[in-house]
């Protein structure tokens, strides 16, 4: 089973900041927070991923509290194609990635 | 840089049929693995091949196999297909861990089986 919760869709104006959040409590030391997404019909997408600081690359900015227990993906300014559906998975590095049911993002015009 | 591809793009086959699934990694990647998604369902993983060799495997039955060529390629082979096996099939690739600290996974654009 996944080891995140995750709401299971969003609304975001275009050009906002959209803010998906992630619960993953049971999360141990050697796991890391991946982030992908699967826009429809394609295959999932990597966006970024952390153990415990802060990152940031060219897509999206991912925040993870300070006990690792939750982290929140930010896509800064979004638009039409990010609408798509988001999956927050926890793992240790080289292990299989177990999906869970993910965010449906909608961006609205 | 070439991406992960898969073929074919799209299936047709008839229950109890066999059926073999290619996939080429992305340059300079070494691992392979390969997902089941399910029509509204989250990619389920199948198994994962490095160095030629099964190294995971989830919960699927034993008509599920694959293999993996020298060059990194993969199939992945399903017999006596059923009504269920009617998904798309993600294929994977990564570089192996003592490579990258990473370790994040590219997915191909999948193929379409339909069983009838």
């Amino acid at each position: 089973d996944a080891k995140t919760t995750q709401p299971p869709s969003m609304d975001c104006a275009e050009g906002r900041a959209a803010n998906l959040p992630c619960n993953h409590s049971t999360i141990s030391g050697n796991e890391y927070v991946y982030w992908y997404r699967q826009i429809h019909s394609q295959g999932p997408q990597y966006i970024i991923h952390g153990l415990k600081n802060n990152e940031t690359n060219e897509m999206a900015s991912l925040i993870i509290t300070e006990d690792r227990k939750s982290s929140t993906l930010i896509l800064p300014h979004a638009t039409l194609r990010d609408t798509a559906v988001y999956y927050c998975i926890v793992r240790v590095a080289d292990d299989k990635i177990i999906f869970g049911k993910g965010t449906r993002l909608h961006i609205l015009p | 840089d070439a991406g992960v591809t898969q073929s074919p793009t799209h299936l047709i086959k008839t229950r109890g049929q066999q059926v073999t699934l290619r996939c080429s990694p992305k340059s300079g990647h070494d691992t392979v693995s390969w997902y089941q998604q399910a029509l509204g369902q989250g990619p389920q993983f199948i198994f994962q091949y490095y160095e030629e060799e099964e190294r995971q495997r989830g919960n699927f039955p034993d008509r599920f196999s694959g293999h993996q060529f020298p060059n990194y390629s993969s199939e992945l082979n399903v017999n006596a297909l059923l009504l269920g096996d009617s998904a798309l099939y993600l294929c994977a690739s990564s570089l192996a861990l003592r490579f990258s600290s990473s370790y994040e996974q590219y997915f191909g654009p999948g193929t379409r089986l339909t069983v009838t």
